[in-house]
Parts: structure tokens; C-alpha cells; sequence
């Protein structure tokens, strides 16, 4: 069955950086588009990146474009998101989602338990 | 962007009741429309894509329908266990949206 497995949410402080990592299984991971979409504590969800199942193409939301990286290493079936100068306000629980094959991408179909990231001031 | 609404924010019904929420897109999305379950302390879960499609495994009480800028979603008979926050999102623009969500309680 397909499993998301997130690691990497910490406690850092405002300025700092982090990477977090997702961990597949269960399905042809390099087949799938990967997605991160994050949660602040009590708010709605927010898409925040996308990368192709080869790694060529990614897309970033405004709010974190050039302080975010979106990569995958298919060999480790594995996706990550480095973070850069994080701000009090990218604290929130972060997923990782795939996206259903399509047409159009944008269906995300199975989805992780979520890292948490605080950022402190 | 592509701004998502939906109402109404929260709500409350008795099991068996039909609950319906509205997703409404600042543009038109065509059928770019898909629907997610959240339960308190989960990671959300596909419900509905393309606007009225039904993901495998959901229950059919669960139901879409729409397209351009107006969607609804509908639970035909709610069940304790859809005690949940619903969002809409679309995918009409590569840069995904969500709505702000519907927190559905029973009475």
C-alpha cells in the first residue's frame, strides 16, 4: 500500500534553515509528481510546492519562492524540502502529498502524517 | 492566484441530516475541482476529484458537483464519523489553492 512517511520538523530558531524529508513506498515513486502542502497551527491548508517524477519541472507558491527548494532522489524514493530563512510565519505541520496521474496534475491522492516545524523568534 | 471560498465556515447537524457546502473560485476553474476530509489531529484525505468524482473506498453518501466557478458538496446522511473540517481546492492554475474550510460538527 502506499505510505508518506515525513521526518525533519524541529524547533529552530527565526533565520535559520532545515530540510525536511519524505519517505515513499508502495508505489513506482519516479512515475508521480510530489507535492508539499504545509498547515499553521489552526489555519487551512497551503500548497507550497511541486516537483516532476524526474525532477526536472518545479512550481512554488509566492510566499516561499526563493527561500524553498523542492528535490527528490528516486533511487531512495525519497522527496525533501530545504528551507531558508525561515519566518515565525512557516510554522505549521508539513505534509507531503503525491499527485494522481492525470491529465492535468493537481489531485493530491495519498498524503503523509505531516513533520511539525516551530519557528521561534 | 485563484481565490477560493466556501461557505458557510462551520455548521452543525443531526446524523442522517444532508449537509451541504459551496466552494466558489474567483475565476473559472472548469471541473478542477477536487474535495478533502480532515479529521482533528489527520493528515486530510481525498474525497472527490474533477468536481464529482468519487475517490475509491469513499462512501457514496458523500457526493460533487459543479463546474466553472460554483461547486457543492453534499453529504446525504451524515454519519458521526464526518466530523471533519471539508476543504475544497482547485487546480485549474498550477498554483493549487485551497478554500478556508467547512467544519462540519453533529448535533
Amino acid at each position: 500500500q502506499v505510505q508518506l512517511v515525513e521526518s525533519g520538523g524541529i524547533l529552530v530558531k527565526a533565520g535559520g534553515s532545515l530540510r525536511l524529508s519524505c519517505a515513499a513506498s508502495g508505489f513506482n515513486f519516479n512515475d508521480y509528481y510530489m507535492s508539499w502542502i504545509r498547515q499553521a497551527p489552526g489555519k487551512g491548508l497551503e500548497w507550497v510546492s511541486n516537483i516532476s517524477g524526474g525532477g526536472k519541472y518545479t512550481d512554488y507558491a509566492d510566499s516561499v519562492e526563493g527561500r524553498f527548494t523542492i528535490s527528490r532522489d528516486n533511487a531512495k524514493k525519497s522527496l525533501y524540502l530545504q528551507i531558508h530563512s525561515l519566518r515565525a510565519e512557516d510554522t505549521a505541520v508539513y505534509y507531503c502529498a503525491r499527485v494522481a496521474v492525470g491529465v492535468i496534475i493537481g489531485v493530491f491522492d495519498y498524503w503523509g502524517q505531516g513533520t511539525l516545524v516551530t519557528v521561534s523568534s | 492566484d485563484i481565490q477560493m471560498t466556501q461557505s458557510p465556515p462551520s455548521l452543525s447537524a443531526s446524523v442522517g441530516d444532508r449537509v451541504t457546502i459551496t466552494c466558489q473560485a474567483s475565476q473559472d476553474i472548469s471541473d478542477h475541482l477536487n474535495w478533502y476530509q480532515q479529521k482533528p489531529g489527520k493528515a486530510p484525505k481525498l474525497l472527490i476529484f474533477d468536481a464529482s468524482n468519487l475517490q475509491t473506498g469513499v462512501p457514496s453518501r458523500f457526493s460533487g458537483s459543479g463546474s466553472g466557478t460554483d461547486f457543492t458538496f453534499i453529504i446525504s446522511s451524515l454519519q458521526p464519523e464526518d466530523i471533519a473540517t471539508y476543504y475544497c481546492q482547485q487546480y485549474d492554475n498550477p498554483l493549487f489553492t485551497f478554500g478556508p474550510g467547512t467544519k462540519v460538527d453533529v448535533k
